[in-house]
């Protein structure tokens, strides 16, 4: 069965710093996708990245990094420099299959890890 | 840019009664993903449709139905509701363009079931 698991319930991290958010998952396709989403207290669920499976360099959006280790099964969201605002649930998830054509295009989550930024 | 669109943002129904959500997806997106995501869990995929067939049946209870209309715009209709229905719950869209498919969330509907 696909899953996703995230092994930090809870993370704190100075502001200005950099953080790592784990994230493992178990998948027997050869095609997937791997998703981070932010959800403040707010509520709504944000896209931060992804990272496909054949993609052969890791992800990168403004300060959002993803480090990808396949034969790990790993792909771990990097945060650097820290704000106060980036204080939120973050969701690790991923998409079995090609995603195309609506196939097996829905998402499973990891349970989150709830980032605290101190200033 | 147009984000997804969800109606209402908050609903307050009691048991037994009957409840209905709205999705209006981002423009040109042609698939609608529904999860339900209870209070401290992760978001559980519901159902999806794509160019208005129904393509994937998560965990959706058989009191739940869903539907994707012309528009694309799709409903959720729940009936028969229980305690345990209270959840948030999100409407995504995507558009399979070079095949990331990234879903994009809707603002969600906070229902709560008395």
């Amino acid at each position: 069965a696909q899953k996703i698991t995230q092994t930090q319930p809870g993370m704190f991290v100075q502001e200005k710093e950099a953080v790592t958010l784990d994230c493992t998952y178990d998948t027997s396709d050869q095609s997937y996708g791997l998703f981070w989403y932010k959800q403040p207290s707010s509520g709504e669920m944000i896209f931060l990245i992804y990272q496909g499976s054949y993609d052969e360099q890791n992800a990168t959006e403004g300060r959002y990094s993803l480090n990808f280790q396949k034969a790990r099964k790993s792909a771990n969201l990097v945060i650097s420099a820290s704000q106060l605002g980036d204080s939120a649930m973050y969701f690790c998830a991923m998409r079995e299959g090609p995603g195309y054509g609506g196939s097996q295009g829905n998402l499973i989550f990891g349970k989150g890890t709830k980032l605290s930024v101190k200033p | 840019a147009a984000g997804v669109i969800q109606s209402p943002r908050h609903l307050i129904k009691e048991k037994r009664e009957t409840a209905t959500l709205k999705c209006y997806p981002i423009p040109r997106h042609d698939t609608v993903y529904w999860y339900q995501q209870g209070p401290g869990q992760d978001p559980q995929f519901l159902i999806s449709f794509y160019e208005k067939m129904q393509s994937d049946k998560g965990s959706i209870p058989d009191r739940f139905s869903a539907q994707q209309f012309s528009d694309y715009h799709s409903e959720l209709n729940m009936s028969s509701l229980e305690l345990g229905d209270s959840a948030l719950y999100f409407c995504a869209s995507s558009f399979p363009s070079g095949g990331t498919d990234t879903q994009y969330f809707g603002p969600g509907t906070r229902l709560t079931v008395l």
